[in-house]
């Protein structure tokens, strides 16, 4: 059973270019999240979302920023236009069940997006 | 907002010390407290969890205490080993888990 997949791990972009990151959950996993980890720091959470529905997304900027998890396929993180500060480690993680108050959250290995 | 505080930030210890980390937590509504591990340029794995209807719970060398009425909770590493050397993250549960900002645990041989 394949875990969280994510792709690409890493990846460059010049100012002003669009990045878009996958995210397939693992099987039968239904709930989807995106987190981002600044070099040394925590991973902050950004939106949370099921199928062809966006959850919550309090914690992603309203700008440049979007989250779609479509019926068939992986989930895309796309930032455009990105800036230096978007430049950190991308992780999604996925739930079996909605979590509420409880349960684990199977993560990716993380896409680390380089804003040059 | 609600926030989790983790100490301290780096910890350095000799291989077979102990080691623990404290957190504390904002929202009293708070009842599900995981522990995750990040080796280096992987993603965060679970290796214990506590809710809040228990004080203490233990897996092998890994322990993790819950203190409700003071919003504290801990995880402690008995023995430690260098392979336990990598960076532990506390949080609260819920669809927006809430992270610590990490504490990277060294083990020296």
């Amino acid at each position: 059973n394949a875990g969280v997949m994510q792709n690409p791990r890493h990846l460059v972009r010049r100012r002003g270019q669009e990045a878009r990151l996958r995210c397939s959950p693992m099987k039968g996993h239904s709930h989807v999240y995106w987190y981002r980890q600044l070099p040394e720091e925590g991973l902050k959470f950004m939106v949370y979302l099921q199928k062809e529905n966006i959850i919550d997304e309090s914690g992603m900027p309203k700008e440049r920023f979007s989250a779609e998890f479509p019926k068939e396929g992986p989930s895309i993180l796309r930032i455009q236009q990105v800036v230096r500060g978007d430049s950190a480690a991308y992780f999604c993680a996925s739930s079996l069940h909605s979590l509420e108050n409880t349960g684990e959250l199977f993560f990716g290995e993380g896409s680390r997006l380089t804003v040059l | 907002g609600e926030n989790v505080e983790q100490h301290p930030s780096t910890l350095s210890v000799q291989e077979g010390d102990s080691a623990v980390i404290k957190c504390t937590y904002s929202d009293s509504a708070s009842n599900y407290f995981p522990w995750y591990k990040q080796e280096l340029g992987k993603g965060p794995q679970l290796i214990i969890d506590i809710r809040s209807n228990v004080g203490e719970k233990k897996d092998q060398r890994i322990a993790v205490t819950l203190n409700k009425t003071a919003k504290h909770f801990s995880l402690h590493i008995t023995e430690t080993q260098p392979e336990d050397s990598a960076v532990y993250f506390c949080a609260t549960g819920g669809f927006k888990t809430i992270f610590g900002a990490g504490t990277r645990l060294f083990v020296k041989a």
